[in-house]
Formats: structure tokens, C-alpha cells, sequence
């Protein structure tokens, strides 16, 4: 069984460029999830996909973007890139939409904007 | 949203060492997490549990659901338990609610 997978592992971007995160779901799962996590803070939800349609969003603006594909790997797109876009992006899997599933976590792609 | 709260803050022990971490969270829960953060980023499930008690190992938590709190117990701690400890919960929500984490350090 696979887990869950994210590339790239590390980007460095400039403020108002766009960058696009992918993620590989769990093996049978069809609900990803996208969490920011800024440095010593506890991860803070961006939004969620259910068979291809998005299911929640938290407090993000727009230019916070995402999409997942029939195959349910998804992609997180952030549009003009500000310094405080810097953190820790992760992606997490679960089994369907429902709130009781286990949320498993993938390593995470780290972006630096300068 | 659910608001969750993890003490102590940062936590220092000697190997060997038993260690209590707390979380609290302000709504009853439907999904409660326990997770450990590596070096490197990566969270690890320890534990599923909005409810009850599980052990694995020398890990275990307690879920005392009707009065909002949660325990990750670690028994005779090692150095490779370092790390960043997350409680994370929902209330029907589909996101997970994360806490400020517990940093452990275990010295030799």
C-alpha cells in the first residue's frame, strides 16, 4: 500500500510568482485535504476535495486555488505569491468525506518566497 | 471552529522518563487525532481516538470525551521520541482543528 506522496519536497519562489503543489492519495482513498503550516505553528486548513469537487475551505483567500483528478491526486495552486506564503504545505488523505476518517499526512513541500 | 489547546508548550526529559501531554479542546468531537512530527516535516499517526483508551508500544492515549480533554502518555522516553507533539480534532467539520503543538525533547 502506498502512502501518501507530495513533489516537490522543496521551491523557492519571488513574491507575485504562481506555484502549483501536487499531492498522490493513500491507495482507496478519494478525499484529500491541503493544510498550511506557518513555522511553529500547528497546521491551518486550506480546503478539502471529495471526488473531485471541493468540500470545505478555510480561510484563504482566492488566489489559493486547488484541483484533484479522477485518479484523486490533487494539486494546490497559489497565484501571486506574498513573503507570509512561506511555510510548510501539507497534504492529507482519507479513506472518504466523512468527519470520523483518519487524516494520513504526506511529507510535505516546503516553499520559501523571497 | 473548535479551538484546541496543547500544554506544556515545550517539555524537557531525561531518557527514560515517563511524560503526560494534555490537550483541550472547547466542542465535543467527532474525529480526534494524536500525531508526532519528525525533524523533517512529516506528521505520524499515533493515534485515532475521540473517545476511550488505546495503547501501542510505549504510547498511549485517553479520550475523556465528555469533559473535552485528551492524554498522550509516553513511558520510558528515547531519544528518537523528540519531536513536535499535534492534538488535532473536528466537530463535524471535514478539516482537522491542530493545536500549537507540544516540543519534546529527550536528552541521553
Amino acid at each position: 500500500e502506498t502512502g501518501v506522496t507530495q513533489s516537490p519536497t522543496h521551491l523557492i519562489k519571488t513574491r507575485g510568482q504562481q506555484v502549483t503543489l501536487r499531492c498522490s492519495s493513500q491507495s482507496g482513498h478519494n478525499t484529500v485535504s491541503w493544510y498550511q503550516q506557518a513555522l511553529g505553528q500547528g497546521p491551518q486548513f486550506i480546503f478539502q476535495y471529495y471526488r473531485e469537487e471541493e468540500n470545505g475551505r478555510g480561510n484563504f483567500p482566492p488566489r489559493f486555488s486547488g484541483l484533484q483528478f479522477p485518479n484523486y491526486s490533487s494539486e494546490l495552486n497559489v497565484n501571486a505569491l506574498e513573503l507570509d506564503d512561506s511555510a510548510l504545505y501539507l497534504c492529507a488523505s482519507s479513506l472518504s468525506g466523512r468527519a470520523t476518517d483518519t487524516q494520513y499526512f504526506g511529507p510535505g513541500t516546503r516553499l520559501t518566497v523571497l | 471552529g473548535i479551538q484546541v489547546e496543547q500544554s506544556p508548550p515545550d517539555l524537557i526529559l531525561q531518557e527514560g522518563a515517563n511524560s503526560t501531554l494534555r490537550c483541550n479542546f472547547s466542542d465535543s468531537v467527532n474525529n480526534l487525532q494524536w500525531f508526532h512530527q519528525n525533524p523533517w516535516g512529516q506528521l505520524i499517526n499515533l493515534f485515532y481516538i475521540p473517545s476511550g483508551t488505546k495503547q501501542n508500544g510505549r504510547l498511549s492515549a485517553t479520550t475523556v470525551a465528555t469533559e473535552r480533554y485528551s492524554l498522550l502518555y509516553i513511558s520510558s522516553s528515547q531519544t528518537t521520541d523528540s519531536g513536535v507533539y499535534f492534538c488535532a480534532a473536528k466537530t463535524g467539520a471535514n478539516n482537522l482543528f491542530f493545536g500549537t503543538g507540544t516540543r519534546l525533547t529527550v536528552i541521553p
